[in-house]
């Protein structure tokens, strides 16, 4: 079945770097690729996704870069805030709706 | 405000008591999930449902029920609990069409 990974697991940076996580997945009929960020205490929320249509989305400081043919997206996050400090998911899809797959997680810490 | 709320939040009970975790969404959504989440091992799905009275297993059924008997709720039942359920539970739903899952808060369970 299909498989995600995710890394790195743990990912520190300095306040102001950029960030990037990358994860890859097995099943090539996937087309729609999540990112959801949980912060310590709340449920994971919709941070940006991706379509297999597209190539690269881009929302403020973060965004997703997806390729096909080497079945890996990644996320990055530009000019890193104490806020981004967070766990973040990956997950992949072969329809937009209903059944991700996730990849294991990367908690992101942001030094001061 | 649209949500997913999950009840109790927190929850220590004894291995064999009975007990059912709320999840009520009021956003109309067809599908709900319900997720463990362990340290180190991501968000793994145990149960879905697509609508009404159509429920299926995900990846680690073993000592769970669930019912959608309404649109809006989709209790977690763990008729004999035993300490391995031990674990962060997050309940999700998303509408038809749509990539996005929405969380709830999570409910915390300590198994004796």
């Amino acid at each position: 079945g299909e498989n995600v990974e995710q890394h790195p697991s743990t990912l520190s940076v300095q306040e102001g770097d950029s960030a990037v996580i990358k994860c890859t997945y097995s099943d090539s009929a996937s087309n729609y690729f999540p990112w959801y960020k949980q912060e310590l205490g709340k449920g994971p929320q919709l941070i940006i996704d991706i379509r297999s249509n597209v190539g690269e989305k881009k929302d403020q400081r973060i965004a997703v870069t997806l390729n096909k043919t080497a079945k890996h997206f990644s996320l990055h996050i530009t000019e890193t805030q104490p806020e981004d400090s967070a766990v973040y998911f990956c997950a992949a899809s072969t329809d937009s709706n209903y059944q991700l797959i996730w990849g294991a997680g990367t908690k992101l810490i942001i030094k001061p | 405000e649209a949500q997913v709320t999950q009840n109790p939040r927190y929850l220590i009970t004894v291995t064999g008591k009975k007990l059912t975790v709320t999840c009520s969404q009021n956003m109309n959504h067809e599908y709900m999930s319900w997720y463990r989440q362990d340290p180190g091992l991501g968000l793994r799905q145990i149960y879905y449902s697509m609508n009404v009275e159509v429920t299926d297993k995900g990846d680690v059924p073993e000592g769970y029920k669930v019912s959608r008997k309404e649109k809006r709720n989709f209790p977690l039942i763990l008729e004999s609990p035993s300490p391995n359920q031990t674990s962060l539970y997050f309940c999700a739903s998303s509408a038809r069409g749509e990539g996005t899952q929405y969380f709830g808060p999570g409910t915390r369970l300590l198994v004796l």
